[in-house]
């Protein structure tokens, strides 16, 4: 069974750079992309990005320029740093597993959320 | 990004079906069979119940079914029950590299 556990600041400040880290239990880590995803307050679901064991990474264009997903391999983690905050990137941020097949992909597996609140 | 496209909400009676759909274009919903569904309940983890356009992943009741025609993916719950009730979101690929979520569709069930 695959377990995602994650963990970062809750609390940040306009201007600040949000740290989120998922540790990765239970999977071959190098098999699947991994990948974050969140949910601002009353609103859907936005993927931010995705990053391979190898590092090679996919990011939302609307989020690129402030989006770095880094991976750890030795600890089975995978990061994401979010900088120049605005009250608008407070969300629950999700990490997720991207299985794929040979005809598509979906997230398979989720970690619990964690709320991030950007305000001065 | 644009989002895929689904109704902001619908309603059912216990024991009905309902259908939620999910629209988007040739470069997403229309150019691969790499649709998927969520179900998400307030304060938990959004959990696969579709994958593949219409395979249900282990576990997930056969009550959920999903199809797809052109531009548009649907989902259809069938004998609905008080533990349906909550969020639902579509997913695809959009352009190979990039991933893209409807909107959500809230569930009543009456």
């Amino acid at each position: 069974q695959v377990q995602l556990q994650q963990w970062g600041a809750g609390l940040l400040k306009p201007s600040e750079t949000l740290s989120l880290t998922c540790a990765v239990n239970g999977e071959s880590f190098s098999e699947h992309y991994w990948s974050w995803i969140r949910q601002p307050p009353g609103r859907g679901l936005e993927w931010i990005g995705e990053i391979n064991h190898s590092g090679s990474t996919n990011y939302n264009p609307s989020l690129k320029s402030r989006v770095t997903i880094s991976v750890d391999t030795s600890r089975n983690h995978f990061s994401l740093k979010l900088s120049s905050l605005t009250a608008a990137d407070t969300a629950v941020y999700y990490c997720a597993r991207l299985y794929c097949s040979s005809t598509s992909c979906y997230f398979d597996y989720w970690g619990q959320g964690n709320l991030v609140t950007v305000s001065s | 990004q644009s989002a895929l496209t689904q109704p902001a909400s619908v309603s059912g009676s216990l024991g009905q079906s309902i259908t939620i759909s999910c629209t988007g274009t040739s470069s997403d919903v229309g150019c691969y069979n790499s649709v998927s569904w969520y179900q998400h309940h307030p304060g938990k983890a959004p959990k696969l119940i579709i994958s593949d356009v219409n395979t249900r992943p282990s576990g997930v009741s056969y009550r959920f079914s999903g199809s797809k025609s052109d531009n548009t993916a649907s989902l259809t719950i069938s004998g609905l029950q008080a533990e349906d009730e909550g969020d639902y979101y579509c997913s695809s690929y959009r352009n190979t590299t990039s991933r893209v979520f409807g909107g959500g569709t809230k569930l009543t069930v009456l």
